[in-house]
């Protein structure tokens, strides 16, 4: 199985809003990831997670808050959003934070802010 | 810093012709490359890796990547294109500065294989 799982497909809020994404893995992978993407453009990293652990924020707004409740579950939770925060968000999973190790996506949520 | 570019933003080809889809890397010290496809309103999907050893690297779905040092370049190709090629196709690299850190994507290519 090297899926990782993201829920829900599509979400549509309004900037008064709380919503989370939630993204899961039985891989056993120990390292996760957050990235945002915008359309046409590459993958640009929000969070890293290891051994579910926070270790690298990329200077991340605070209307956005991961959690790692498990080894398999990486949450995104979302308030206040402005709608230039709609975007593609994917989440990832690797075996560790080793140099040599490939990510495995998840399908992403097309998250819009309205 | 590490990164990698990618000098064309589209690459059209013929169905049953050769692709190339072309990657240079600026890193320091050994180089961790990785190849990612991405079809519309999906995920990235792994294609393959360089980590050490043969300069020409077979992956996914009929990809391969050949690593040449002099040039420092990482470049995709097929034997044979598909019109289901038809992508957006992603360069990266990993940061052997700070183990761990996450990939570094260059800003992509979308491939076009006509019928």
């Amino acid at each position: 199985d090297t899926e990782v799982t993201q829920t829900p497909k599509h979400l549509v809020m309004g900037m008064t809003n709380k919503k989370s994404l939630k993204c899961e893995q039985h891989m056993g992978h120990r390292a996760m990831y957050w990235y945002k993407q915008k359309a046409k453009k590459p993958p640009e990293l929000m969070f890293v997670y290891s051994y579910e652990k926070l270790s690298i924020n990329e200077s991340v707004p605070s209307r956005f808050s991961p959690e790692c409740p498990n080894s398999s579950l990486l949450n995104l939770h979302l308030h206040a959003l402005q709608p230039e925060d709609s975007a593609l968000y994917l989440c990832a999973s690797s075996q560790d934070r080793g140099i040599d190790t490939e990510a495995f996506f998840g399908q992403g949520t097309r998250l819009t802010v309205v | 810093a590490q990164s990698v570019a990618q000098p064309e933003d589209q690459v059209n080809v013929a169905e049953g012709n050769p692709l190339t889809v072309k990657c240079t890397y600026s890193v320091s010290g050994n180089p961790y490359l990785f190849w990612y496809v991405q079809y519309p309103n999906r995920g990235l999907q792994f294609l393959l890796k360089y980590i050490t050893g043969d300069n020409l690297v077979k992956g996914s779905y009929g990809f391969e990547a050949e690593f040449n040092k002099s040039q420092t370049s990482f470049h995709l190709k097929k034997p044979s294109a598909l019109v289901s090629d038809s992508a957006l196709y992603f360069c990266a690299v990993r940061d052997n500065n700070q183990a761990g850190t996450a990939l570094i994507f260059g800003k992509g290519t979308t491939l076009s294989v006509s019928s």
